[in-house]
Order: C-alpha cells, then structure tokens, then sequence
C-alpha cells in the first residue's frame, strides 16, 4: 500500500518548457487535490477534484492546469513554465470532501523553473 | 495581512522540555482549527484536528482554541528529538470545506538531545 505517490521528485526547466506532475493514490479515495508550497507562504490549493470527472480551481489555478484521469490519478500540467512557479508541488488525497477526512499527502515534487 | 499568520522560528527547545506553537488568525468564521506535522522533504501529516473553541488531547500533544482571541496553540509535552519537524496550522470555515483550507505558513521546531 504505497499512498501517495508522485513523479518526478525533482525537475528542472527553462522558462516557456511545460511540464506534466503525475500523482496516483491507492487508497481508493474519492477526492484529490494539488498544492503548491513556499517559503513564508504555507501551502496553497492550485486545483481539486472532488471526485472522478469533476476538477475546481483553488486558491492559484493560474498557470495550471488538471486531469483527473481516472479514480486513481490527478495530474497537473504546466503549459509554458514561468520562474514563478519554482516551488514544492503536493498532491494529497482523501476519502472524500469533507474536513473530517483525513488528507494524505505525496512526498513532493521540488520544481525549479530557470 | 495574511488570514493566518505563524511564527516561522526556528523554535529550538531540549529533550524533554514542553513545547507551545503558535498561530493567530483574523478570519472570525473560521470554525475547524488543525495542526500538521510535515518532517524535511516529507508531505504533511494530519496531527489533530478542533472544533470551535476548547482543549484536545491525543498522547502528548494538546490543541488548544481561543476563538475569542482568535488564537490557537500546540502543546507538546514531554518532547522528543522525533518531534523535530515543522508545525502547520491550518482551518476552515465548516465540515464541507476540505477544498478551503487556509494554512499556515510553518514554525520549524528542533529537539535538542
């Protein structure tokens, strides 16, 4: 039972690449979200899925965007990569939408954009 | 002004000692308070979680709400070098609100042997 898992753990790329982050989760939950997080700014929502075939923006969808693939899988792309989003990017999961289920988290992806 | 404002530290304490974190917010309806744990290069983890204002134990930590003074704290007692990590606070406004999550920006906390 792996959790959360995403890849890469680490990227570099120039300003104008794109990208895409994967992340799956085996715990048959419902909901997935991705966050993005830096230094002096605590974690911020970038998109969620609340369930498979629905995706709703967070608190910085731009720049971003999602699939929600499957029950399994949430990616989350960037079409033109900016210096801006260098930054630690988590996927996390839980049963459902509800606070009082637990949201377990990736190990993270370490983004820098040159 | 941040709706949530932390402490960033670092917060270096010994072995045993008891250990107070701390988060105030200005957002009056935010209603559920959480801490997370998130060790270095590791995703958070879900400590404990509060409704409105009062005490919460679980083992050796203890969150306490103060929605008066729109505070919250983290108590550790009896800390451990296992406890060194960093600390998020993190709540929202109601049950339905997983999505809505405002969360601190982390205080990083060492155990000195």
């Amino acid at each position: 039972n792996a959790g959360v898992t995403q890849t890469p753990k680490f990227q570099v790329l120039k300003t104008g690449q794109s990208m895409t982050l994967q992340c799956a989760q085996d715990m048959n939950h419902n909901s997935m979200y991705w966050y993005r997080q830096d230094p002096g700014m605590g974690l911020r929502l970038i998109y969620y899925s609340a369930s498979e075939g629905t995706t709703d923006k967070g608190e910085v969808p731009n720049g971003y965007n999602v699939s929600r693939l499957n029950k399994r899988e949430f990616s989350l792309r960037l079409e033109s990569a900016a210096p801006s989003q260098t930054s630690v990017y988590f996927c996390a999961s839980s049963e459902s939408g509800v606070l009082t289920d637990t949201q377990y988290f990736g190990p993270g992806t370490r983004l820098t954009v040159l | 002004q941040k709706e949530v404002e932390q402490d960033p530290g670092p917060l270096s304490v010994p072995e045993g000692a008891i250990v107070s974190l701390n988060c105030t917010y200005s957002n009056s309806a935010f209603q559920y308070f959480m801490w997370y744990r998130q060790y270095s290069r590791k995703g958070p983890e879900l400590l404990m979680y509060t409704y409105s204002s009062g005490n919460k134990e679980d083992g050796r930590f203890t969150a306490q709400v103060d929605k008066s003074s729109k505070y919250i704290s983290l108590f550790i007692r009896d800390s451990q070098p296992s406890d060194s990590a960093t600390y998020l606070c993190a709540m929202t406004l109601g049950w339905s609100s997983a999505s809505k999550i405002i969360f601190g920006s982390g205080t990083r906390l060492s155990i000195r042997p």
